[in-house]
């Protein structure tokens, strides 16, 4: 099915293990973002990418990395996995311009740390 | 002050009612602006656009004031399955890239 997909669904981790969440989509949207969520927080932005191979920091982007060598995935790696970063995580994408488009989301990751 | 603030509620309201959020935003070269429903925590949808001149999608009707730099959402006819968080979203541009940002959303449950 077409759409955006992350993978896993929920994931429990020690403190200090490096942990990839992973996002796919099949529309090849240019735009992709990662956002987490917290309760008193709303959605933050992490990490974004405008393309393959170009990537930039959103508003909360420490203990995280991104690439993007491929469209269609959009991977974010904790590289040392911290209590503070129990979150939902939500993959987004944008269909077209970014001034005038909305996200279409994946379904989310919850994530504990340990 | 944050760059999308919403009142978080929670509005509580019966079955049939109208009920209307407010959203202000502190980027006046914002350019696009949304509301999103959320549910449960679940991922957030797209419940509509807001556009300069105002528009209405059956019982939502959502407005845009350009000058004190707010959108509101109206819920008219409450249904219980109404229930959820809305969160108001506004395009803040930087750079090259596109950055929505979010409010904190606001929760609205409808009673019976």
């Amino acid at each position: 099915d077409a759409g955006i997909t992350q993978s896993p669904r929920y994931k429990i981790t020690e403190t200090g293990r490096q942990v990839t969440l992973m996002c796919h989509q099949t529309w090849s949207h240019s735009y992709m973002f990662w956002y987490r969520q917290d309760l008193g927080h709303g959605l933050r932005l992490i990490y974004y990418s405008a393309a393959a191979d170009i990537t930039d920091k959103g508003e909360v982007p420490d203990g995280y990395v991104v690439s993007r060598s491929k469209t269609e995935n959009f991977p974010l790696t904790l590289e040392s996995a911290t209590r503070s970063q129990t979150s939902v995580y939500f993959c987004a994408s944008i269909s077209g311009r970014v001034t005038n488009s909305p996200l279409h989301f994946g379904n989310g990751t919850r994530l504990t740390v340990t | 002050r944050k760059e999308v603030e919403q009142d978080p509620g929670p509005f509580n309201v019966p079955e049939g009612a109208t009920v209307a959020f407010n959203c202000t935003y502190s980027n006046s070269a914002s350019q696009s602006f949304f509301w999103y429903r959320q549910d449960c925590r679940k991922e957030p949808k797209l419940l509509m656009s807001v556009y300069s001149s105002g528009n209405e999608d059956g019982r939502f009707t959502a407005q845009l004031n350009r000058a004190s730099q707010y959108i509101s959402l109206l819920i008219r006819d409450s249904k219980l399955s109404d229930s959820a968080t809305y969160l108001c979203v506004v395009n803040g541009i930087y750079n090259q890239g596109g950055k929505l940002i979010f409010g904190q959303g606001t929760e609205l449950s409808v009673k019976p």
